[in-house]
């Protein structure tokens, strides 16, 4: 049970886009439509921003979207504002009802 | 409004025993899946168990056969049976209100700290 791969951190000013990946295998994000990504401010605790690989909940921001491509799914904020520094994580069913979490990403926004 | 209120944390020697409880309100707490997740200091998430409604239970590999999650519908509150403790599991512990396949809601996080 290895956790996903995501890079340390990423980084965009005001305005611009970044994307975060999130790659698994064929046995967790290739295998299922049921990746999640949660940011989390220093201190608190997460909150979901993408569900199953492209849904938002009520309440998130239009300017945040999920893609899957085979193993590799994706988190992209577009129109960054200072707001969304935070660290972010995905999520992927991983099988037998068992969950894997990526590392993290920190995002600065410049 | 959903809450979720975890306690139980605290300080406990390598091999001990701690118990987690989490009081839920706010949503009918039976009919939904929960789930423990855990934080290092200074590290990522990791899924820790889950139980169904019906009171199935999934453990990560690190901690099968160590941890014992459990419910008690009629008090409302999720509980942790953590043995065996290790400097490993040293976390803050997050109770989380699944909805399908989403980690939805989730506690303010009580800390363990297994230390000698």
């Amino acid at each position: 049970q290895s956790a996903l791969t995501q890079p340390r951190s990423v980084s965009g000013s005001p305005g611009q886009s970044v994307t975060i990946s999130c790659t698994g295998t064929t046995g967790d994000v290739g295998a299922y439509n049921y990746v999640s990504w949660y940011q989390q401010y220093p201190g608190k605790a997460p909150k979901v921003m993408i569900y199953d690989v492209t849904k938002r909940p009520s309440g998130v921001p239009a300017r945040f979207s999920g893609s899957k491509s085979g193993n590799t799914a994706s988190l992209t904020i577009s129109g960054l504002q200072a707001e969304d520094e935070a660290d972010y994580y995905c999520c992927s069913l991983a099988g037998s009802s068992t969950w894997l979490f990526g590392g993290g990403t920190k995002l600065t926004v410049l | 409004e959903v809450q979720l209120l975890e306690s139980g944390g605290e300080l406990v020697q390598p091999g001990g025993s701690l118990r987690l409880s989490c009081a839920a309100s706010g949503f009918t707490f039976s009919s939904y899946v929960m789930r423990w997740v855990r934080q290092a200091p200074g590290g990522g998430l990791q899924w820790v168990s889950t139980i169904g409604t019906g009171g199935d239970r999934y453990y990560a590999d690190s901690v099968k056969g160590r941890f014992t999650i459990s419910r008690d519908n009629s008090k409302n509150t999720l509980s942790l049976e953590m043995n065996s403790l290790r400097a490993e599991d040293t976390a803050i512990y997050y109770c989380v209100k699944a909805l399908a396949y989403v980690f939805d809601i989730w506690g303010q996080g009580t800390m363990v700290t297994v230390s000698s």
